[in-house]
């Protein structure tokens, strides 16, 4: 069974400094996808940015990006300029293919604080 | 485009009570599913629905039944709530050409 590990429940991070979140997963499929979604405190999910696995190149997205280590099966998120609005519960998330459905499953995320 | 709705936003229910939390998207998304999240245990997922029609057991489904009633409408039923059940509950729904879920507003559920 595929696993999302997160390993640091909380983070800080000065603003205007860089911060990396870390996740490992565990899988024997070559296909899949993998996330990084945000939930600020208002409860919503927010998609982040997202990998192919296939895709060598990380993903990046304005001040977040990925270093994806398919080999060691690593998937940590970037986040440059850190601003307050970053503040949120970070989850990972791993989306694998099963019976023609595709199963998603997540890590137990990562509180990150911005310090002012 | 409201995207993905959930009602109600809050619940208070007593143990041995039944309760359906309502999912519905306006995005002509085929997969719909329920997670509950609870603190330090991440999101885990209780029942998902491929299609209009189907329906299978997720993760954690005890305790739950679901209803995928039409294309737009995913709902989950307790029907008998229990104090483990106290959490936020979240609807999510993807399309057919994506391979990203879009999560609804969530439901925090407390069960005394």
């Amino acid at each position: 069974a595929q696993t999302v590990t997160q390993s640091q429940p909380e983070m800080s991070v000065q603003e205007a400094e860089t911060v990396t979140l870390s996740c490992t997963y565990d899988t024997s499929e070559s296909d899949y996808y993998l996330f990084w979604y945000k939930q600020p405190p208002s409860r919503q999910m927010i998609l982040v940015i997202r990998q192919e696995a296939y895709k060598q190149q990380n993903a990046t997205e304005n001040r977040f990006s990925v270093n994806f280590q398919k080999a060691a099966k690593s998937f940590s998120l970037k986040i440059s300029d850190s601003q307050l609005g970053d503040a949120a519960m970070y989850f990972c998330a791993y989306r694998g293919f099963n019976s023609g459905t595709y199963k998603y499953i997540f890590g137990t995320g990562t509180r990150l604080k911005v310090l002012a | 485009n409201a995207g993905v709705t959930q009602t109600p936003k809050f619940q208070v229910l007593k143990t041995g009570q039944s309760m359906t939390l309502q999912c519905a998207q306006d995005m002509n998304h085929n997969s719909m599913y329920w997670y509950r999240q609870d603190p330090g245990m991440g999101l885990r997922l209780i029942y998902y629905s491929a299609s209009e029609g189907t329906t299978d057991k997720g993760e954690v489904p005890n305790g739950y039944n679901v209803s995928r009633l039409n294309k737009r409408e995913f709902s989950l039923r307790l029907e008998s709530a229990a104090p483990s059940q106290t959490s936020v509950y979240f609807c999510a729904s993807r399309g057919p050409n994506t391979d990203t879920q879009y999560f609804g507003p969530g439901t925090r559920l407390t069960v005394l």
